[in-house]
């Protein structure tokens, strides 16, 4: 199946700064990636949805101006986790495809201290 | 009522056992897809169906349209199918997925 490599797969920063997320896709181009967060022991909640060329589309309560998604290529979307806080560690994922396909990431363990 | 409830949300079974993870949405779906995460957190599409049934090694998963109902089993369980087993159904008109809770299975050796 197609491959979307994220990364990086954890990271620990302190508060107040800025991570930055990246998902290629290595054999498809994604037109769409979509952006997930995932509490310990919870579902996964769609974040935002990013489309190459033009402005991501953000969930109802997610923070346009905190997490900066960028597409700026067909293989490649971006999230930055703005002036993170501790309440901004969470696993962050995203999912490539076209239509009806699911081609996750490996994921991303963010942790604020 | 979530759209897409699934059951168990754990299950503990010994290695060898057949298992079986059930899926229930109330929503019209494309498709419907059973994703398994490991502990480390990645996740990895098993099957994607639309109807009937799809058979890959050990694993086999089933739906039924009219009663929007979805079965993924596994047989000869083994400790490394533990994982998070994930229904998430490809909602029409809505062009997104949206997932169930999903279930923790641990297969003891």
């Amino acid at each position: 199946g197609a491959v979307v490599s994220q990364h990086p797969s954890w990271v620990i920063c302190k508060s107040g700064t800025s991570v930055k997320i990246e998902c290629r896709s290595l054999d498809f181009q994604a037109t769409t990636m979509f952006w997930y967060r995932q509490f310990p022991k919870q579902s996964l909640m769609l974040m935002a949805t990013s489309n190459e060329g033009s402005k991501a589309t953000y969930e109802q309560g997610v923070e346009k101006d905190k997490f900066l998604i960028n597409h700026a290529s067909l293989t490649l979307s971006t999230l930055t986790v703005t002036s993170a806080h501790p309440e901004d560690s969470s696993f962050y994922i995203c999912r490539g495809g076209q239509d009806t396909e699911a081609f996750f990431g490996q994921g991303t363990r963010l942790t604020v201290v | 009522k979530n759209e897409v409830e699934q059951s168990p949300q754990n299950l503990t079974a010994q290695e060898g056992e057949f298992i079986t993870i059930n899926c229930s949405y109330s929503v019209g779906i494309s498709a419907l897809h059973w994703l398994q995460q490991h502990p480390g957190g990645g996740i990895v599409s098993l099957f994607m169906l639309s109807s009937g049934k799809k058979k890959h090694g050990r694993l086999i998963a089933t739906i039924n349209i009219q009663e929007k109902h979805s079965s993924l089993h596994i047989t000869a369980s083994h400790p490394r199918d533990s994982a998070v087993y994930i229904c998430a159904v490809w909602r029409t008109g809505a062009q997104k997925l949206v997932f169930g809770q999903g279930t923790r299975l641990t297969i003891n050796p």
